[in-house]
């Protein structure tokens, strides 16, 4: 069946560095990836999402410049968290869809492992 | 005021014991309802939608009340597999169509 792969699965960095989460959807294409963050015993909070071959939309106070994301390939899409700091530290989650959205639709969810980042 | 809310929990149940977890949502034309149950340090996995009607998948029960926006999940038996955290999930329409609203989760834990 269809699986999204997600890499690394754990990343421990020096503040100020930059790291880069990769998501894969393999046997299938995802035009579409969700990109979330989930803080201890918190929600998964909606960062952005992206279209392949377009701009990702980002959600209100995620700032553009610091979370980038590419989606250049419908197989492919990358979160790069900028010059990262303590606050950074999250497990981030990739999810894509297959099928239709709408009313009586029968779209199914696809969720990557997760990375966890520690910022030091 | 949050899209889905949800008590946080911890339950601490002893294995065998029925529990219930509830949650609200606040938008009256969201579309689709699931239950997931997410392990430390995973990602959510689907433990089953929810259906206007009611359904039941073995020990799992879930209800939806459009009227209160309201959600449920009953587990039955418990079991110390059961132990997680279950996220309430609402899947927005019109110009949130596609987009899955998490509660912040109802940890459980089944002791022996």
């Amino acid at each position: 069946g269809a699986v999204v792969s997600q890499h690394p699965s754990w990343v421990i960095c020096k503040s100020g560095t930059s790291v880069k989460i990769e998501c894969r959807s393999l046997d299938f294409q995802a035009t579409t990836m969700f990109w979330y963050r989930q803080f201890p015993k918190q929600s998964l909070m909606l960062m952005a999402t992206s279209n392949e071959g377009s701009k990702a939309t980002y959600e209100q106070g995620v700032e553009k410049d610091k979370f980038l994301i590419n989606h250049a390939s419908l197989t492919l899409s990358t979160l790069t968290v900028t010059s990262a700091h303590p606050e950074d530290s999250s497990f981030y989650i990739c999810r894509t869809t297959t099928g239709t959205s709408g009313v009586g639709g029968t779209d199914t969810q696809y969720f990557g492992p997760g990375t966890r980042l520690t910022v030091l | 005021r949050k899209e889905v809310e949800q008590d946080p929990g911890p339950f601490n149940v002893p294995e065998g014991a029925t529990v219930a977890f509830n949650c609200t949502y606040s938008n009256s034309a969201s579309q689709s309802f699931f239950w997931y149950r997410q392990d430390c340090r995973k990602e959510p996995k689907l433990l089953m939608s929810v259906y206007s009607s009611g359904n039941e998948d073995g020990r799992f029960t879930a209800q939806l009340n459009r009227a209160s926006q309201y959600i449920s999940l009953l587990i039955r038996d418990s079991k110390l597999s059961d132990s997680a955290t279950y996220l309430c999930v609402v899947k927005g329409r019109g110009s949130t169509l596609g987009r899955l609203y998490f509660g912040r989760g109802t940890q459980l834990t089944v002791w022996p």
